[in-house]
């Protein structure tokens, strides 16, 4: 099973909106992550978790908060953002990394936000 | 320079025909190289990996990695008009423990 599951499909909030993204996860995978994707250009990295712990932070804005409450689950925390911040939102989930090598990543559906 | 180039297309193709995907990268010691399949509205799909120099072939699928030149391809035979879409390259880069994507090439296969 190489699912990931990501809730909402979709996400219209306003700015002074709070809202959250969740993603889940069942491939026993230790290391996940979250990119965002405009439209017609390829997904950028924003956070790495691994073994729960974050790992790498792309010096993503405060506006964007995650958060990992288990090896499954994933949750990005949405507050005061931005319309530039409409985009695609991508959950992904591997294997833990090794220094000079990767394991396959396996991404959710997306949540589609826009930010009015 | 980029450190995964791809040519954006539209690479167009008829249906049957062989599509020839390319991808270079810049750092000499990457090791890990991935294929993606995107539609258009939909997320990235995961459709090959390759670790070593050589062929590795799956179905239709047939990834090239070339170390030495620092490129990495995608071959689909018999091309069907159900593989239009964006192909994202994406390699690991030394010292960064997440991939890193190409800017994605569009493939349009003509019925």
């Amino acid at each position: 099973d190489t699912e990931v599951t990501q809730t909402p499909k979709h996400l219209v909030m306003g700015m002074t909106n709070k809202k959250s993204l969740k993603c889940e996860q069942h491939m026993g995978h230790r290391a996940m992550y979250w990119y965002k994707q405009k439209a017609k250009k390829p997904p950028e990295l924003m956070f790495v978790y691994s073994y729960e712990k974050l790992s790498i932070n792309e010096s993503v804005p405060s506006r964007f908060s995650p958060e990992c409450p288990n090896s499954s689950l994933l949750n990005l925390h949405l507050h005061a953002l931005q319309p530039e911040d409409s985009a695609l939102y991508l959950c992904a989930s591997s294997q833990i990394p090794g220094l000079k090598s990767s394991y396959e990543q396996y991404f959710g559906p997306g949540t589609r936000l826009t930010v009015t | 320079q980029k450190e995964v180039e791809q040519n954006s297309g539209p690479l167009s193709v008829p249906e049957g025909a062989i599509a020839s995907l390319n991808c270079t990268y810049s750092d000499r010691v990457s090791q890990s190289f991935f294929w993606y399949r995107q539609y258009s509205g939909k997320s990235p799909e995961l459709i090959m990996s390759i670790y070593s120099n050589g062929d590795k072939e799956d179905g239709r699928f047939t990834a090239q990695l070339n170390k030495a030149s620092q490129y990495v391809s995608l071959l689909i035979r018999d091309s069907q008009p159900s593989d239009s879409a964006t192909y994202l390259c994406a390699v690991t880069v030394t010292g960064r423990r997440a991939l890193t994507f190409g800017s994605g090439t569009r493939l349009q296969v003509q019925p």
